[in-house]
Order: C-alpha cells, then sequence, then structure tokens
C-alpha cells in the first residue's frame, strides 16, 4: 500500500539554525500539505502546496518558513532560523486530485534547543 | 469550515461497537463530514467521510442524521487498536480556487479501548 514517508524522524538544531524536513508523497498525489503539533496541543494547517505553488498558508507560516518541491518526489518544508517554539512534530500529508483523502506521514519530532 | 462539537473521552469494551457523536449545526449544505483519528502522536489517519448518505468501508460506518446537523461514526467490533483520539472535521472539499482545502483539527474524542 502506498505511503508518505518522512525523513528524518527526529531532528535535533540549535536555535538560530536552519532545518529542512523532507517528504515523499504518495506518487500520483496533487496536493501536498504541512502540519504541525506542539506536545499535548491540537494539529495544526501549516500551508498546502498544488501546481508548483502555495494554495493556502496559516498564519503560523511566516517568513521564516517556506516550501519546495525541488523534483518529482520530495516536498520540503524549511525553517529558516529556528526558535525554541518551533519544536513540535511536522506532519507531511498528501491527496489526490478529489482532494478528499489526506494521507499523512509518521511525522519528523523537531527539537529546538 | 463549519465548528464541530464532540465528547471529550470515551470508554468501550473490546470487541463491541463504539459509537462517536459529532455535532455540527452550522455545516453549510456544500461541506463534508470526515473522520480521522491519531494513534499516540501518529500521524492522523483517514477512516471515512460523507455529504448527506450514510456511509461504511472496512474501517467504519459512518451515520449522518438527516438534518445534516450531527453524525455518528461507528466502529463495529472495537479492538485495543482503535485506542486513539478521533477527530470529526467539516470541510468543503476543495476551495475558491480549486484546490483542496486544509484540515482544522479540534481536540477530538479520545477512545480508550477496555480490555
Amino acid at each position: 500500500e502506498p505511503e508518505v514517508t518522512q525523513t528524518p524522524s527526529h531532528q535535533v538544531t540549535q536555535m538560530g539554525q536552519e532545518v529542512i524536513l523532507r517528504c515523499v508523497p504518495i506518487s500520483n498525489h496533487l496536493y501536498f500539505y504541512w502540519y504541525r503539533q506542539i506536545l499535548g496541543q491540537k494539529v495544526e494547517f501549516l500551508v498546502s502546496f498544488y501546481n508548483n505553488e502555495i494554495s493556502e498558508k496559516s498564519e503560523i507560516f511566516d517568513d521564516q518558513f517556506s516550501v519546495e518541491r525541488p523534483d518529482g518526489s520530495n516536498f520540503t518544508l524549511k525553517i529558516r532560523s529556528t526558535k525554541l517554539e518551533d519544536s513540535a512534530m511536522y506532519f507531511c500529508a498528501s491527496s489526490g486530485l478529489q482532494g478528499n483523502e489526506q494521507f499523512f506521514g509518521p511525522g519528523t519530532r523537531l527539537t529546538v534547543l | 469550515d463549519a465548528k464541530t462539537t464532540q465528547p471529550p473521552s470515551m470508554d468501550c469494551a473490546e470487541g463491541r461497537a463504539a459509537n462517536l457523536p459529532c455535532n455540527h449545526s452550522t455545516i453549510s449544505g456544500n461541506e463534508y463530514v470526515y473522520w480521522y483519528r491519531q494513534i499516540h502522536s501518529q500521524g492522523p489517519q483517514y477512516i471515512i467521510h460523507g455529504l448527506k448518505n450514510n456511509e461504511t468501508n472496512e474501517m467504519a460506518s459512518l451515520i449522518i442524521t438527516e438534518d445534516r446537523k450531527s453524525s455518528t461514526l461507528i466502529l463495529p467490533h472495537a479492538t485495543l487498536r482503535d485506542t486513539a483520539v478521533y477527530y470529526c472535521i467539516v470541510r468543503v472539499a476543495r476551495g475558491s480556487s480549486g484546490s483542496a482545502r486544509q484540515l482544522t483539527f479540534g481536540s477530538g474524542t479520545q477512545l480508550t479501548v477496555l480490555p
């Protein structure tokens, strides 16, 4: 069964450093998403991406964040200068043409020290 | 997207049906009801969705009231592995630009299946 994969599973970084979180969506999917979940809190939407551009973004997704689909398979989230409050689980998701069922990856746990 | 209300927690005996309610009294005509679950910090998992008819798949059944203001997710024979937070989400499938809409997660219902 096809699945969304994410690397790394756990990333530890120093405050102010740049991090890139990587995702491989399901191969024939057209819509891509990033969500995050701070420990003990709700899953929060960050950004959606379609047709090589951002479709929607939340207030969390400020200038420190960017997304890219550098090739036909990867979808990345970059945080330019990490803050302590960026520590969270980051989930990538993708969906097909109908956009109904979003498939989530296992997440990357980001720890900012 | 319309707001949903779910009980914060429920218990269910293993092997029995789990019935998880959701209120969405402000749902619009073009909004679907989606159910996802999250097993202990794993990525959320899609379960089922519907517009106005009842739906069934290999995981669960979704019962939507005729006025669409509430729905119930039914896990027919709950197992210990069904212990998770269950989220009821109401949204249109596509935004005005044609792109698929985000999911807005609430606090959900923590279902605990007891042996």
